[in-house]
């Protein structure tokens, strides 16, 4: 099974901040990762699909770039609506596998 | 989007087993992929497996043969997921999630989630 695996375990930042999160593949999966949001006691939302396409109903300041084993997220600008954990999740092959969160707070 | 609706928390024995559902409105449901994907306490999110109702096929890992059915009835557009030979390690949210038209593990419609409880 493809490993992804994510830093930083969790952050603290202040509103208006850049967040930057990434996420490391143990193989290269060229494009075929996710991002999702999940705030506690909610449903997972995804957020960015395959290359870098933001999911409709989530704003701009939402990005993500990357290929092969190196990928980012970022927030240009963290909202106080943004806290939650983010996962990158792999679509490159059987299994489909999730990273280990990162838990977004102030 | 299709809205997913999922049956209530459940407290099973170990030994036991346990059977989720998963109504869908909102069209498609034949031939979307459904997936069960679960989340235990402090934990990462688990692919468990998936149906494609329209062609009765599934698909799951290793670990879960043997101990994971995945139906689906197509009549009332719901999926099942029934876990056997439960132990605390299942103890998790289950949720059950539908993949976007870009790819079947592009979830984006997801349950509400069950809370599933092993406990003796």
């Amino acid at each position: 099974d493809i490993q992804l695996t994510q830093s930083p375990f969790s952050l603290s930042a202040s509103v208006g901040d850049r967040v930057t999160i990434t996420c490391q593949a143990s193989q290269g999966i060229a494009t075929y990762l996710n991002w999702y949001q999940h705030r506690p006691g909610k449903a997972p939302k995804l957020l960015i699909s395959g290359e870098s396409t933001l999911d409709a109903g989530f704003p701009s300041r939402f990005s993500g770039s990357g290929s092969g084993t190196n990928f980012t997220f970022t927030i240009s600008s963290l909202q106080p609506e943004d806290v939650a954990t983010y996962y990158c999740q792999h679509f490159a092959r059987f299994p489909p596998t999730f990273g280990p969160g990162t838990t977004v707070d102030f | 989007q299709v809205h997913l609706v999922q049956s209530g928390a459940e407290v099973k024995k170990p030994g036991s087993s346990v059977k989720v559902s998963c109504k869908a409105s909102g069209g498609g449901f034949s031939t979307h992929v459904t997936s069960w994907i679960r989340q235990a306490p402090g934990q990462g999110f688990e692919w468990m497996g998936e149906i494609t109702p329209i062609f009765r096929t599934t698909n799951s890992p290793q670990k879960f043969q043997g101990r994971l059915t995945i139906t689906a009835d197509e009549s009332t557009s719901t999926a099942y997921m029934e876990l056997g030979r439960l132990t605390s390690d299942d103890t998790a949210v289950y949720y059950c999630a539908r993949g976007a038209a870009s790819g079947s593990w592009n979830w984006d419609s997801w349950g509400q989630g069950t809370l599933v409880t092993v406990s003796s």
